[in-house]
């Protein structure tokens, strides 16, 4: 069974630090990582995609995919208490559909 | 506003009773997605459309479950005979077929299901 892996947390930060989250995955042929952002009572949310080996940044965000060890990142940068939130690792285990398997998620507190 | 929308936000009903979801996506995406999340959970798969065709269901949807996307426009989901288990939040996303195979996936609003 193809599984994602997060740490559930909560993960608390000082406003201004760096957040760091983590996900591991199960299937070596994984093709596509995706990030969700997650406000309480509300839908996901797309912060990011990955897709190769190596670093993305996207503003404060980076995601970082290394594929061998079957492990993506993503890192918050200057954290704010608006970015406090469940954060959602997504896979696409490939084949024809793109359909997306989650992880439980990590909730990030950050701190004023 | 251009995104995912869904319809109803909230639906509460009595065990036994039939509900019904729909879900219009983003205009120009032809992928279609049902997930359902329950608390402290991450989304989990349902169901998948391309254009109109229903290409794959999950084994969590039972034959309690049906979906159609009739014209590759909006969706439906129906659920008969609803269980408390039901209880959950109803995701639907979109997507458009990208360079190299590569989806993003956006999520609209949810339905959340409370049955009684």
């Amino acid at each position: 069974q193809k599984e994602v892996e997060q740490n559930s947390g909560p993960l608390s930060v000082p406003e201004g630090a760096i957040a760091s989250l983590n996900c591991t995955y199960s299937d070596r042929v994984s093709q596509s990582f995706f990030w969700y952002r997650q406000y309480s009572g509300k839908s996901p949310e797309l912060i990011m995609s990955i897709y190769s080996n190596g670093d993305k940044e996207d503003g404060r965000f980076t995601a970082q995919l290394n594929k061998a060890s079957q492990y993506v990142s993503l890192l918050i940068r200057d954290s704010q208490p608006s970015d406090s939130a469940t954060y959602l690792c997504a896979v696409s285990f490939g084949g024809s559909n793109y359909k997306l398997t989650f992880g439980k998620g990590t909730l990030l507190t950050v701190n004023p | 506003d251009t995104g995912v929308s869904q319809d109803p936000r909230h639906k509460i009903t009595k065990r036994g009773q039939n509900v019904t979801f729909r879900c219009d996506p983003i205009s120009e995406h032809n992928r279609l997605y049902w997930y359902r999340q329950t608390l402290g959970q991450g989304p989990e798969f349902l169901t998948y459309f391309q254009n109109e065709a229903q290409l794959e269901k999950s084994r969590l949807l039972s034959d309690r479950f049906s979906a159609e996307r009739p014209k590759g426009s909006f969706s439906t989901l129906e659920i008969q005979r609803t269980e408390q288990g039901d209880s959950a939040m109803y995701l639907c996303a979109s997507s458009r077929t990208g360079t190299g195979g590569n989806d993003e996936q956006f999520f609209g609003p949810g339905t959340r299901l409370t049955v009684l």
